[in-house]
């Protein structure tokens, strides 16, 4: 069974400020990288879906980046507004195995 | 056009109960996901139907937990004997194709067993 990791738990920031965290996924078998925002009392919200090494996406203020070989991706926010305050969960997809979802991180932006 | 719903959005239920909760996916979606979030933790695989059939049931923890989706569209969890420790948010997903492709969440079912 893959073991999919998130950094940090939790995360506090001021409005304004930029920040990231990091998914650890298993490299072998690989196929996608999925991120989801969670917003409290809100369904997960897709963001990105990455399968190359290297990939990079955007999306306004939120980027993430991938890599394949050593098997991590990052999700930067640039310039933290208080509506990002969600749990940010990645999945990873690998063949032979269901989606595996990481435990998120829990971000609070303060105004 | 509507999203993935989910009823009932809260259920509390007793000990040995019998429980159903539905999921109405986006329309022409024929893959269908099944998820439980315990707190703390990301939402862990139950069971996932392409169409009609359940193309993978290995999350589903035991014979108590059952999925059907008989027309390939509407999909219903079944509970029976409820314990304590299945308290927690069942989501449902649906997408276009495969894992792959982008899953489009439902709001969650919280489950609540006293």
């Amino acid at each position: 069974i893959l073991n999919v990791e998130q950094s940090p738990q939790s995360l506090h920031v001021q409005e304004g400020d930029s920040t990231n965290f990091t998914c650890s996924f298993p490299s072998s078998n690989f196929y996608a990288l999925h991120w989801y925002r969670w917003e409290t009392a809100k369904s997960p919200e897709a963001l990105f879906v990455m399968t190359l090494n290297g990939d990079e996406k955007k999306k306004g203020r939120i980027s993430a980046t991938l890599n394949t070989k050593e098997g991590y991706s990052y999700l930067y926010i640039k310039g933290s507004q208080p509506e990002d305050s969600a749990t940010y969960l990645c999945a990873s997809d690998n063949y032979g195995q269901n989606f595996v979802f990481g435990p998120g991180t829990r971000l609070s932006v303060l105004p | 056009g509507a999203g993935v719903s989910q009823t009932p959005s809260n259920k509390v239920t007793e000990k040995g109960k019998y429980v159903e909760l539905r999921c109405d996916p986006i329309s022409g979606h024929t893959a269908l996901y099944w998820y439980r979030q315990s707190l703390g933790q990301g939402p862990e695989f139950l069971i996932y139907f392409q169409g009609t059939g359940a193309a993978d049931d290995s999350g589903l923890p035991n014979d108590r937990f059952f999925a059907v989706r008989p027309e390939g569209s509407v999909s219903t969890l079944k509970i029976q004997r409820t314990e304590r420790g299945d308290s927690a948010v069942y989501l449902c997903a649906s997408s276009a194709g495969l894992f792959t492709d982008t899953q489009y969440f439902g709001p969650g079912t919280r489950l609540t067993v006293l």
